[in-house]
């Protein structure tokens, strides 16, 4: 079992829709769960950031973590078509010093169509 | 957050041939960190780069075929040596930026590379 897993999708919604993008991992000691999109030939940006369960909200996106069931999503309100992209979700374990490893998920390439 | 740049933005090489991989950041950073993306596949860290220290490797990963420098506390190359197709792949630096208690990682925008 990979220690994080991710819905491939992919995900063709209409815009203005409600997206729902999920994650489930494995391992118990991942205290970070991030959220990072990527645009086509660019690098990952960090969109979300959360350490607690429960939800964060920042604007049109809500990120939704629930460690008792080891799952995580992210969630777009009135997604709009700029919000086309892969969505990787990604999760981190203390490993010494100031280092949180990051695993990642895959990726859902989400297109959002006018 | 961090602005990091990386160079080439993309390469085409011949098997048996080296790339150097150059990455600078707009601001000192303790940790730096080395992945490769490719196709259908999650983002894989190659090693983690600390200033004045050895790098350290991932499972997979190797000194001899990855070298890595980190000279000062805002810039890092990754040589892929005696490259082969199995080599072809997106090259991603990334810096971890403590704020307010958290760590956060921010991406550069990545090298893109075909060995031939």
């Amino acid at each position: 079992q990979k220690e994080v897993e991710q819905d491939p999708g992919p995900l063709s919604v209409p815009e203005g829709a409600i997206v729902s993008l999920n994650c489930t991992y494995s391992n118990s000691a991942f205290q970070y769960f991030m959220w990072y999109r990527q645009y086509s030939r660019k690098g990952p940006e960090l969109l979300m950031y959360t350490y607690s369960s429960g939800n964060k909200e920042d604007g049109r996106f809500t990120a939704q973590v629930d460690k008792s069931s080891k799952y995580i999503s992210l969630f777009i309100r009135d997604s709009q078509p700029s919000d086309s992209a892969t969505y990787l979700c990604a999760m981190s374990a203390y490993s010494g010093g100031s280092n949180y490893k990051l695993t990642f998920g895959k990726g859902t390439l989400l297109t959002v169509n006018p | 957050s961090a602005v990091i740049s990386q160079k080439p933005s993309r390469d085409i090489c011949q098997r048996g041939t080296s790339l150097t991989i150059q990455c600078q950041v707009d601001s000192q950073v303790t940790m730096m960190f080395w992945y490769r993306q490719q196709p259908g596949q999650s983002l894989t860290l190659i090693a983690t780069a600390n200033q004045g220290s050895e790098a350290t490797y991932e499972s997979g990963f190797v000194i001899d075929k990855f070298p890595i420098s980190r000279p000062n506390l805002t810039f890092s190359t990754l040589t892929v040596s005696n490259m082969s197709p199995e080599d072809s792949s997106i090259y991603l630096c990334s810096v971890e930026v403590a704020d307010r208690g958290s760590y956060e990682q921010y991406f550069g925008p990545g090298t893109r590379l075909t060995v031939t």
